[in-house]
């Protein structure tokens, strides 16, 4: 069964410091794209960050990063310089690329940010 | 651009009863997803639409869930009749099209309470 988990139901952070979410994930696929998801407490969740299978090159985005190391099947997320308004839950998933378009998430990982 | 809204927000009925819920999407998207996250698990794919057809339904649960989408606009999901176990969240995606372009965004959930 392909899988997704996010070891960490829970993690904190300082205002400004940096945090780390980790993703593993269990395919045998070679073609699919990971994604890490945002939901804040107003519940609508929005993409923050994406990285296609093929692509070596870590994605970036502004304070958000990913290290993806595809023979671990690793897709962590790293947020430097945290805001308070980086407090959600923080959804990792993926989509195959040659079995319909479905997400699948992981469990969750809820990030608290300490002013 | 109007985001994908979702009615009600939240629902509570009697163990038996129906109920729907409604997902408008993001206009012009011809993609609508239902997923649904069940008592702080992992959010689950339901089903997808591409305009008025069903093209894959393979997460839905069981007969008494119905998900229809007439016209290609704005869809909905009837649970009948309900049960306890159907508690949770429910959640509507839509996108423009398929692969890489293929962002999904979500609504921000009808909470479904199943006494």
């Amino acid at each position: 069964a392909q899988t997704v988990t996010q070891s960490q139901p829970e993690m904190s952070v300082q205002e400004a410091e940096t945090v780390t979410l980790s993703c593993t994930y269990d395919t045998s696929e070679s073609d699919y794209y990971l994604f890490w998801y945002k939901q804040p407490p107003s519940r609508q969740m929005i993409l923050v960050i994406r990285q296609e299978a093929y692509k070596q090159q870590n994605a970036t985005e502004n304070r958000f990063s990913v290290n993806f190391q595809k023979a671990a099947k690793s897709f962590s997320l790293k947020i430097s310089d945290s805001q308070l308004g980086d407090a959600a839950m923080y959804f990792c998933a993926y989509r195959l690329n040659n079995a319909g378009n479905m997400l699948t998430f992981g469990g969750g990982t809820r990030l608290m940010v300490k002013p | 651009e109007a985001g994908v809204t979702q009615f009600p927000s939240h629902s509570v009925i009697e163990k038996g009863q129906t109920v729907t819920l409604r997902c408008d999407p993001i206009s012009g998207h011809d993609n609508l997803y239902w997923y649904r996250r069940v008592m702080g698990k992992e959010i689950k794919f339901l089903l997808h639409f591409v305009k008025e057809s069903k093209q894959d339904e393979s997460g839905m649960p069981n007969n008494r869930f119905l998900a229809e989408r007439t016209g290609g606009t704005y869809s909905t999901l009837k649970v009948q009749p309900a049960e306890l176990e159907d508690s949770g969240v429910y959640f509507c995606a839509s996108s423009h099209q398929k692969g890489w372009a293929d962002t999904q965004y979500f609504g921000p959930g009808t909470r479904l309470t199943v006494l």
